[in-house]
């Protein structure tokens, strides 16, 4: 069966902390993305990856950065975690580039930022 | 740019009773994709259902059904005898354009009370 594991489930941070949310994915996938999801908002893309070592910023990238060093494994970074990070965070991963294909998401990461 | 309306945010039905959630969709591609996807109280979005803009066809899957109509750019998603674990968020979505740059809606709560 096909596969994305979050890292956490739950993570509550500090205000200025460096945060990092992994997501790995045994399906082989080209695609990696990461959402997140807030009441009334839905998904807002922040970055999505089409393959090793790229990387594409979505709809909101600002206080985000991403990082793809193995095709397997894509890694969000919150440099200065904020208050207004607080949020629900799913990643997803997709074969290679096709409007067809339908999106697998893990279970997500609730971040909250004290 | 492309953009997907899900206007109900909430809906509580009596179980058995028939729900219909609605989504309107907005693109100048002439060739997209439109998904349902569920959303579990445990957090994992699961795909439903992937339809192309060529493809008009209803379609029926056990107690669900889509009905897709491109003059009215709705797909709407219509749940018959509703269940108690058809409680979820339901996420419409849609991809056009470049790359699998996935557009949500804000999601449909639905309650189906016993």
């Amino acid at each position: 069966d096909v596969k994305v594991t979050q890292s956490s489930r739950y993570l509550v941070k500090r205000t200025g902390e460096k945060v990092f949310l992994e997501c790995v994915q045994d399906m082989d996938h080209e695609n990696m993305f990461w959402y997140r999801q807030d009441p009334g908002l839905g998904l807002r893309l922040i970055y999505f990856s089409y393959d090793v070592k790229m990387k594409e910023k979505g709809d909101i990238p600002e206080g985000y950065s991403v990082s793809r060093e193995k095709k397997e494994r894509f890694s969000l970074i919150l440099e200065s975690a904020s208050t207004n990070q607080t949020s629900m965070y799913l990643c997803a991963s997709s074969p290679w580039d096709s409007l067809s294909e339908k999106l697998f998401f893990g279970s997500g990461t609730q971040l909250s930022v004290l | 740019a492309q953009k997907v309306t899900q206007a109900q945010t909430e809906i509580s039905v009596v179980e058995k009773e028939d729900v219909t959630l609605d989504c309107v969709y907005e693109t100048r591609d002439t060739t997209y994709y439109l998904f349902w996807y569920k959303q579990p109280p445990s957090g994992e979005l699961v795909f439903l259902i992937r339809r192309n803009s060529f493809d008009e066809q209803n379609e029926i899957s056990g107690r669900y059904s889509w009905n897709f109509q491109k003059s009215t750019s709705s797909f709407n998603f219509t749940i018959t005898a509703s269940q108690v674990v058809d409680s979820a968020v339901y996420f419409c979505a849609l991809t056009s354009g470049g790359y699998q740059k996935v557009t949500f809606g804000i999601g449909t709560k639905l309650q189906v009370i016993p």
